[in-house]
């Protein structure tokens, strides 16, 4: 069946640091891909995401490009900020199916 | 900026007794789900409901669980008769239902329950 893995956390960063979140996915047809971030105390929030092969999802410094042939989304930051120190979820909508199926989630702190 | 809401923040409740979470999705949203997360583990699918009825449940979704829509802003998920399994978050999404930027699900902040 379909599914997502991420790399497991947590992961620790000092400030600037550039971040990669691995994210895997394995899927009938052609996925659109996602990427949420749940802050601390706070529900889950699309961060960005994209639809077909080679796209890239972008928003507020993140970046992801959707991989057919490695079938991977991969999330990334130039230069991370002790403000996005939270949990980020990598997640996948096969087809016409409209639920999202959901990787375990990465823990990200992020040290001043 | 519409948002999902979602009440109680916090639930505990004895084992084996009801409780209802609520959600109120964004107003012109016409597909909404329910997915729930035990501490430690992925974020579940358990239904989503369109058109005054279910589209599709997981297995989790048994006869111990319902949903429905009493009017027309709120959207309730019930468990008939909780067990210690059932300590989750739940988290409550809605989507107009579209393609493109019409299919991102917005997700409330969550209910936290706890079955002691």
């Amino acid at each position: 069946g379909d599914s997502v893995t991420q790399m497991e956390g947590p992961v620790t960063l000092s400030e600037e640091a550039f971040l990669t979140i691995n994210c895997t996915y394995t899927a009938t047809g052609y996925p659109s891909l996602f990427w949420y971030v749940q802050y601390p105390g706070e529900g889950l929030q699309l961060l960005l995401k994209a639809t077909k092969a080679d796209d890239k999802g972008s928003n507020k410094g993140f970046e992801a490009t959707y991989r057919k042939e490695t079938t991977s989304f991969h999330l990334e930051k130039g230069s991370v900020q002790v403000s996005d120190s939270a949990v980020y979820f990598c997640a996948l909508r096969a087809g016409n199916n409209r639920k999202l199926i959901w990787g375990l989630g990465t823990s990200l702190g992020v040290n001043p | 900026e519409p948002e999902v809401t979602q009440t109680p923040s916090h639930q505990v409740t004895q084992m084996g007794q009801e409780v209802i979470l609520r959600c109120v999705p964004i107003s012109n949203h016409l597909y909404f789900y329910w997915y729930r997360q035990i501490l430690g583990q992925k974020v579940e699918f358990l239904v989503s409901f369109y058109n005054n009825e279910i589209s599709e449940k997981s297995e989790i979704f048994d006869d111990q669980f319902s949903v429905e829509r009493p009017d027309g802003s709120n959207f309730t998920l019930k468990i008939r008769s909780t067990k210690l399994e059932d300590s989750a978050m739940y988290f409550c999404a809605s989507t107009f239902g579209g393609t493109g930027s019409q299919e991102t699900q917005y997700f409330g902040p969550g209910t936290r329950l706890l079955v002691l």
